[in-house]
């Protein structure tokens, strides 16, 4: 079942703050976060674990609530390369078998 | 180097023809994926190969046969295209969790 984000679309200014959210109907094993630009392929940012920890490189973290099967992605002090469509992706189990499900993705374009 | 490769990476055709999308990892992942992207950019899966061996086969039409002659290539063959076929097609490769997805540069296909 394809993972819920929100929101559709968010414009920010350079240095500001964005929060991405995703949620699941369906207990999850781990959720993923990929970027991609306009005419580029998606681009793995970090991927989170059932019963792991919060992750995070430079300005962009994440966390997953598993009690509430919910993701959240935070861009802090925005830049203008963080623009582009941001697409969360759920698994229910974590062998082969296990499809990678992407939510319907957030664009997010940063203006000068 | 690239780490996965697709070709080509623009293919137009008229519809009732049949085409070949050819992708190629140099990771030595195991898993490898073909998803179709679709005019809303909505990301859904088609099919897994784990080391040659078909794992997931998502409710695609007969048309479209993948192939995968070893664990480092996975091709897509498509039959009688139809304009609905008209998508960008992306080839993606994973060594399993925790790690993420790797993707290609993706195949436009445009059928006229």
């Amino acid at each position: 079942q394809q993972p819920v984000q929100s929101p559709q679309a968010v414009i920010l200014r350079e240095g500001e703050d964005a929060v991405i959210n995703c949620s699941s109907s369906k207990a999850l094993y781990s959720v993923h976060w990929y970027r991609q630009k306009h005419g580029e392929a998606p681009v793995f940012l970090m991927i989170l674990l059932k019963g792991g920890e919060q992750k995070g490189h430079e300005k962009i973290s994440a966390s997953f609530n598993e009690k509430k099967q919910q993701s959240s992605l935070y861009l802090t002090a925005s830049q203008l390369s963080y623009s582009g469509t941001y697409f969360c992706g759920t698994e229910l189990g974590g062998g082969s078998n296990y499809k990678l499900t992407f939510g319907k993705g957030t664009l997010l374009t940063v203006n000068p | 180097d690239t780490a996965v490769s697709q070709t080509p990476k623009y293919l137009v055709t008229q519809m009732g023809n049949d085409k070949s999308i050819k992708c190629e990892q140099n990771l030595g992942h195991d898993t490898m994926y073909w998803y179709k992207q679709d005019s809303k950019k909505f990301l859904k899966i088609m099919f897994s190969y784990n080391n040659k061996e078909l794992i997931i086969n998502e409710t695609v039409p007969n048309r479209f046969s993948p192939k995968s002659p070893d664990k480092a290539h996975l091709n897509l063959h498509i039959n009688s295209l139809e304009l609905g076929d008209s998508a960008v097609y992306f080839c993606a490769s994973s060594q399993g969790t925790p790690y993420g997805y790797t993707f290609g540069s993706g195949t436009r296909l445009t059928v006229v």
